[in-house]
């Protein structure tokens, strides 16, 4: 069974840093692109990020710059360094597997909260 | 500003059938696959259709997705209470982001 673990959340003051994590298992972690997605309280999802199996990297416009994804193939784990944090980074962050050819992320994380706030 | 336009909310009586449309563009939708996503109240998104219109393992056939141009639409017949949630539609844009509308929640009367 495929599970996406996410930790790391919490309340950090605006400015500040916070590394996200996601333990993943019950697949083989590197044949796969992984995402960083966010959500708002009482908002839609708002995509952040994408690391392909091999280490490329994308970043949307609102956190380039500021994040940086990464991952560790032997631990099967996903990172997402934080810097420069601001209240509109407020949100839970969920990781997410795409799956097969067709584009879909197939399996995501439980979440984790991020509260950005002095 | 979501980059894909959903309607805000939908309703329908229990056993109805509704459907949620999603618009985009030629630089996302129009040339990409359409997935739709279901996130009941409290938890995590999960995969509802990929690839336009197929289903993943354990997806009632009450739930379908079709494509047509630069939108798509997610279909729900027989409609239950288990069905009240937000539904997202996603894609790819030219530059390799993913791209997600602003989601549509539904309402089970």
């Amino acid at each position: 069974e495929v599970q996406l673990v996410e930790s790391g959340g919490g309340l950090v003051q605006p400015g500040g840093s916070l590394r996200l994590s996601c333990a993943a298992s019950g697949f083989i972690f590197n044949n796969y692109d992984m995402h960083w997605v966010r959500q708002a309280t009482g908002k839609g999802l708002e995509w952040v990020s994408t690391i392909g199996p091999h280490g490329d990297t994308y970043y949307s416009g609102s956190v380039k710059g500021r994040f940086t994804i990464s991952r560790e193939n032997a631990k099967n784990s996903l990172y997402l360094q934080m810097n420069s944090l601001r209240a509109g980074d407020t949100a839970v962050y969920y990781c997410a597997r795409l799956g097969g050819t067709w584009g879909a992320l197939d399996s995501w994380g439980q979440g984790t909260l991020v509260t950005v706030s002095s | 500003q979501s980059v894909l336009t959903q309607p805000p909310s939908v309703s329908a009586a229990p056993g109805q059938k509704v459907t949620i449309s999603c618009s985009g563009s030629s630089s996302n939708i129009g040339n990409n696959y359409v997935s739709w996503y279901q996130q009941l109240p409290g938890t995590a998104p999960k995969l509802l259709i990929y690839g336009n219109n197929k289903r993943p393992s354990g997806i009632p056939d009450r739930f379908s997705g079709s494509k047509s141009g630069t939108s798509a639409t997610l279909g729900i017949t027989g409609l239950q209470t288990g069905d009240e949630a937000d539904y997202y539609c996603g894609t790819w844009d030219t530059s390799l982001h993913v791209v997600f509308g602003g989601g549509t929640k539904l309402t089970v009367l």
